[in-house]
Formats: C-alpha cells, structure tokens, sequence
C-alpha cells in the first residue's frame, strides 16, 4: 500500500510565529505533489503545488525532497485565519486513482 | 469556485434504504470522483469517472455504484445503507487526470445513516 503520511498536530502557535509541516511518501515512483488547505466543516481548497525547486506564494513556501521523500510546507507570520487543517497529496503515475491524501495536519493559531 | 454543486447537502436516512447524490459541475471537466472523508482515516477515493459511461473503483467502492450518463452528473448511488456509510462525501472534478493535474472539491454531502 503506498502511505503519505503527516504528523497529525494540532500544532497551536502564536500569531506571527513562523510553522513547518512534513508530509512523507513511501513510493518514489510519486509524480505530483500538492498542498491542500481544510477549514472546519468545508471542501479542501487548493492552496499550492509543490515543485522539484520549490516554489513560494507570499508567506507560503513548499519544498519538495525526493531524495529523502517528502514535501513541506512552511507558513511565515502565521495569521489567524491560517487555522485549518493542512493536507498534502501525492499523485503516482498517470492514473487518477493513483491521487493519495494524508490524513492532515491542524493548525490553531492563537491571538 | 470551481462550479460543482453537490445534492442534497445533508441528509439523514434509515438503515437498508437507498440513496443517491448527485455531482453536478459546469466547467465541462472530463474527470469526476467521489471521496469520503471520516475521522483518522482521512480522504478515500470510492470510485472515479474518466467519461461519459467510463468509470472505475478506488480504494473503498464496496457497497457504492456510480453512474454518469452525462459529462455534467456523476451520481453515487448506496442501495442499501449501513451505518458504517455514515460519513462525508466529497466531489471533485479535474480537466486531464494523470499528473500535475488540479483537482476541485464540491461543498461536500453529509450522510447520516440511522
């Protein structure tokens, strides 16, 4: 079975603290990669791909390791509307059904 | 929004009767999925769509069927609900499938199976 594993937090920070969030795969033949965001009760959103050189949107970093097999994610100057749970996802091979999420990772960014 | 409506929303029904939601998207999409996502076991994939009448099974399609007769509707049918179906479900919707590919998210359907 191929896992993508995340530490499921909660992670609970201050505002304006900076937070980093692993998410492991165990295949290498792993094509795609992306972050998704959850907020309490709703669809996950898109928030960013994560590419082989790493690739940053504002406060948002996300990194790829092949080597080691994993991705990051990393949130500079937490706001408290970042509280959610943070999923990551893996994509193997061309097929659609090869799309694996990890459980997900909550943060609770506190005033 | 990436236009997918889900029906019905919220729904509460009775061990062993039949039930079916409705995806419905408007962006003409070739890829349709159903997921659920429940406590500790995150997002599981039910089954998929690749076009019109083509579908297959994910990681957790026992006592689930899909049918899509048009590219704008994929429906989930469960013929005779357990409490163990109880759960969230998700549809989501991508243009090309394989890799580098985004997928989008309906609002979800929340079953309560009594």
């Amino acid at each position: 079975r191929k896992e993508v594993e995340q530490d499921p937090g909660p992670f609970n920070v201050p505002e304006g603290a900076t937070v980093a969030f692993n998410c492991t795969y165990s295949n290498s033949a792993s094509q795609s990669f992306f972050w998704y965001r959850q907020d309490c009760r709703k669809e996950p959103k898109l928030l960013m791909s994560v590419y082989s050189s790493g690739n940053e949107d504002g406060r948002f970093t996300a990194q790829l390791n092949r080597a080691s097999q994993y991705i990051s994610l990393l949130i500079r100057d937490s706001k408290l509307s970042d509280s959610a749970t943070y999923l990551c996802v893996v994509i193997y091979g061309g097929s659609q059904g090869n799309l694996i999420f990890g459980k997900g990772t909550k943060l609770s960014v506190k005033p | 929004d990436a236009g997918i409506t889900q029906s019905p929303r919220h729904k509460v029904t009775e061990t062993g009767t039949p039930v079916t939601l409705r995806c419905h998207q408007t962006e003409n999409h070739r890829y349709m999925y159903w997921y659920r996502q429940d406590p500790g076991h995150g997002l599981r994939l039910i089954h998929y769509s690749y076009g019109v009448k083509d579908t297959d099974k994910g990681e957790v399609s026992d006592g689930y069927s899909v049918s899509r007769s048009k590219t704008e509707d994929f429906l989930l049918t469960l013929e005779s609900a357990t409490s163990s179906q109880t759960s969230v479900y998700f549809c989501a919707i991508s243009e090309t499938g394989g890799s580098g590919n985004t997928i989008y998210f309906g609002e979800g359907s929340w079953l309560t199976v009594v």
